[in-house]
């Protein structure tokens, strides 16, 4: 039920972009993104509800098709406070609600 | 504005005794959900809790239970504690319709 998240880890330079996917097996309601930083809880940065629906907040964007049961998330002209794990979170059926595998990033000078 | 509030923010532990987390969510959320993490690993989904009574349930063993209270403060006891169970655990309120979670910093509970 877990969702899987490629790739599992990626570094970057300052000003890159990077794509995070995320893959169900099972039907989505909705997906949401988080950022966890070391030692640190997981931080809401956005929720699609809806199939097709794309979201932005400041340089990070994402989409959701929900035929496919993916969500990817877009992280352009990356900056060092982008470093962190992502993680989507999807709600399914019943209000379960799962994070998937989690991808590092990490953005160098 | 308070965000979600968790205590203690350490614990040990020895093998078979039981623990009680606790989590105040953030003001206006009415629906609270708790996560174990361990090391390395995403958030799994252990319950939410919404109106006081256990809604969905992950995949953990009945010596994990909650409650929630009537001001929408919650809960996590597990019982027979395993070395297994040594972990962050996360407790995230929202609101019941769903617009994102709020996680709080954690408990770090070691089992030795």
């Amino acid at each position: 039920q877990q969702p899987v998240q490629s790739p599992q880890a990626v570094i970057l330079r300052e000003g890159e972009d990077a794509v995070i996917n995320c893959s169900s097996s099972k039907a989505l309601y909705s997906v949401h993104w988080y950022r966890q930083k070391h030692g640190e809880a997981p931080v809401f940065l956005m929720i699609l509800l809806k199939g097709g629906e794309q979201k932005g907040h400041e340089k990070i964007s994402a989409s959701f098709n929900e035929k496919k049961q993916q969500s990817s998330l877009y992280l352009t002209a990356s900056q060092l406070s982008y470093s962190g794990t992502y993680f989507c979170g999807t709600g399914m059926t019943g209000n379960q609600f799962y994070f998937g595998t989690g991808t590092s990033l990490t953005v160098i000078p | 504005d308070a965000g979600v509030t968790q205590s203690p923010t350490h614990l040990i532990k020895t093998r078979g005794q039981q623990v009680t987390l606790r989590c105040s969510p953030k003001s206006g959320h009415d629906t609270v959900s708790w996560y174990q993490q361990a090391l390395g690993q995403g958030p799994q989904f252990i319950f939410q809790y919404y109106e006081e009574e256990e809604r969905q349930r992950g995949n953990f063993p009945d010596r994990f239970s909650g409650h929630q209270f009537p001001n929408y403060s919650s809960e996590l006891n597990v019982n027979a504690l395993l070395l297994g169970d040594s972990a962050l655990y996360l407790c995230a309120s929202s609101i019941r319709t769903g617009k994102g979670y709020t996680f709080g910093s954690g408990t770090r509970l070691t089992v030795v």
